[in-house]
């Protein structure tokens, strides 16, 4: 079955730690992974994508994400964490054909102590 | 370039009423993806329209149904509502082609049943 799992529904770093947000999925075929963040009350915005090649992707706001086929794990992090960068952030997992349906993770929600 | 714009932002309606969302996507984007995002099960899959047509339809009831007009732009309608149906309606519009799966989000309706 198709699935992804972020394990950690809530974290807190201190403003300028570094950050880390797990994420692994469960995709038959070969697979495009998203993350997305979502500001209270706001929709979702797209912060990298991975659908070949380079297996670490740039995004924007400083982020970066690691694909890893072996663990099924496509990681999400930044160096040092700015207090506007508390949100909910989203793993999502889509197909290479032609779909736009996106398999979303429950989400982890980033608490960034002062 | 506008992005996705959704229509309206904040609705309430009485359990058993119907109501229609509106979703207008990116110009050029013939592609509409539609989520129910609530706490309980977070971001789920409803449908995706593509060129008038349905491409993909996520598991929910009859009630929720869909369509898309010549300009791109989708409604989308539950009947008969239920107070589990309060949740928020992400409208997602996408350019189509090979390689570009990335999904734009609008800022979502707010759908409340009382």
């Amino acid at each position: 079955a198709q699935s992804v799992t972020q394990p950690d529904i809530h974290i807190t770093v201190s403003e300028g730690a570094s950050l880390e947000l797990r994420c692994n999925y469960s995709y038959g075929a070969t697979p495009y992974l998203f993350w997305y963040v979502q500001s209270p009350g706001q929709g979702l915005q797209l912060l990298l994508k991975y659908f070949s090649g380079d297996t670490l992707v740039q995004g924007i706001k400083g982020f970066e994400a690691e694909f890893k086929r072996s663990q099924s794990s496509f990681n999400l992090r930044k160096p040092s964490v700015h207090w506007s960068d508390a949100a909910e952030y989203f793993c999502a997992v889509g197909g290479s054909s032609n779909t736009g349906k996106l398999i979303f993770g429950q989400g982890t929600t980033l608490q960034v102590k002062p | 370039k506008a992005g996705v714009t959704q229509t309206p932002r904040y609705l309430i309606k009485t359990r058993g009423q119907q109501v229609t969302l509106s979703c207008s996507p990116i110009s050029g984007h013939r592609s509409v993806s539609w989520y129910q995002q609530t706490p309980g099960q977070g971001l789920q899959f409803l449908f995706e329209y593509f060129s008038e047509t349905q491409r993909n339809k996520g598991n929910f009831p009859g009630r929720f149904s869909g369509r898309q007009f010549s300009n791109s732009r989708s409604e989308m309608n539950v009947s008969t509502l239920e107070l589990g149906d309060s949740a928020l309606y992400l409208c997602a519009s996408s350019l189509e082609g090979q390689g570009d799966k990335k999904q734009y989000f609008g800022p979502g309706t707010r759908l409340t049943v009382t």
